[in-house]
């Protein structure tokens, strides 16, 4: 069983959507990142909690530290939001920079 | 401030050759971390460095080293390529202000392509 599991692994929206992505992880973290993936490989940190909620634009990120559980929502979704959407921890044991990754979820909006 | 830079963007080697890539990280990074990524195991952490120390280290082969330099600039070496070290290797770079602990925001480079022939 991989540390980090996400869910679904594709996802197929119209355009204008409400958007859920769901990450598990079994590990204790210091901290929770949602990375976006274009294509052509160019990764851009969404962002990094490790509590409560986070917002930036239509992008909200929440995380429950109890049920070791995080959501990434995109409101109002549009066709440019397509892109890999990948959750990485950083394992709570030591400081740093090491990010443990799952598998990704490829989301296409349609107009 | 200019973004991570990573040189070159595309590489084709043969097995056995060896190859250095160059990571340059946002000015003022004092952490720089390298990833390969493969379509069959994803993404995959090779190692951290910061301040010239290699501070984390990833379940990778000893073919597979990395430096950096003082000013944070940042190459990783593979040697004797296999056809399997063929990827997208990435480096991020962090400012980790609070003296280099806890977590801070990884900031990626654009990629370097290598494809072992």
């Amino acid at each position: 069983k991989n540390e980090v599991e996400q869910s679904p692994q594709n996802l197929t929206a119209q355009e204008g959507e409400f958007i859920t992505i769901n990450c598990s992880y079994s590990v204790g973290i210091s901290a929770l990142h949602w990375l976006q993936q274009h294509p052509g490989g160019g990764i851009v940190s969404l962002f990094m909690l490790s509590s409560g909620k986070k917002k930036h634009g239509r992008l909200i990120a929440t995380i429950n530290i109890q049920e070791k559980h995080s959501s990434l929502h995109i409101t109002a979704s549009h066709p440019r939001d397509s892109a890999v959407y990948i959750c990485a921890v950083n394992s709570g044991e030591t400081s740093g920079s090491r990010l443990t990754f799952g598998e990704g979820t490829q989301l296409t909006v349609n107009p | 401030k200019a973004g991570v830079t990573q040189t070159p963007r595309y590489l084709i080697k043969t097995r056995g050759q060896q190859v250095t890539l160059s990571c340059s990280p946002i000015s003022g990074h004092r952490s720089v971390s390298w990833y390969q990524q493969t379509p069959g195991q994803g993404l995959q952490f090779l190692f951290e460095y910061f301040s010239e120390t290699q501070r984390n280290k990833g379940n990778f082969p000893g073919r597979f080293s990395g430096r950096q330099f003082s000013n944070s600039r940042s190459e990783m070496n593979v040697s004797t390529l296999e056809l399997g070290d063929s990827a997208l290797y990435l480096c991020a770079s962090s400012l980790f202000l609070a003296g280099g602990y806890g977590s801070d925001t990884q900031y990626f480079g654009p990629g370097t392509r290598l494809t072992v022939l």
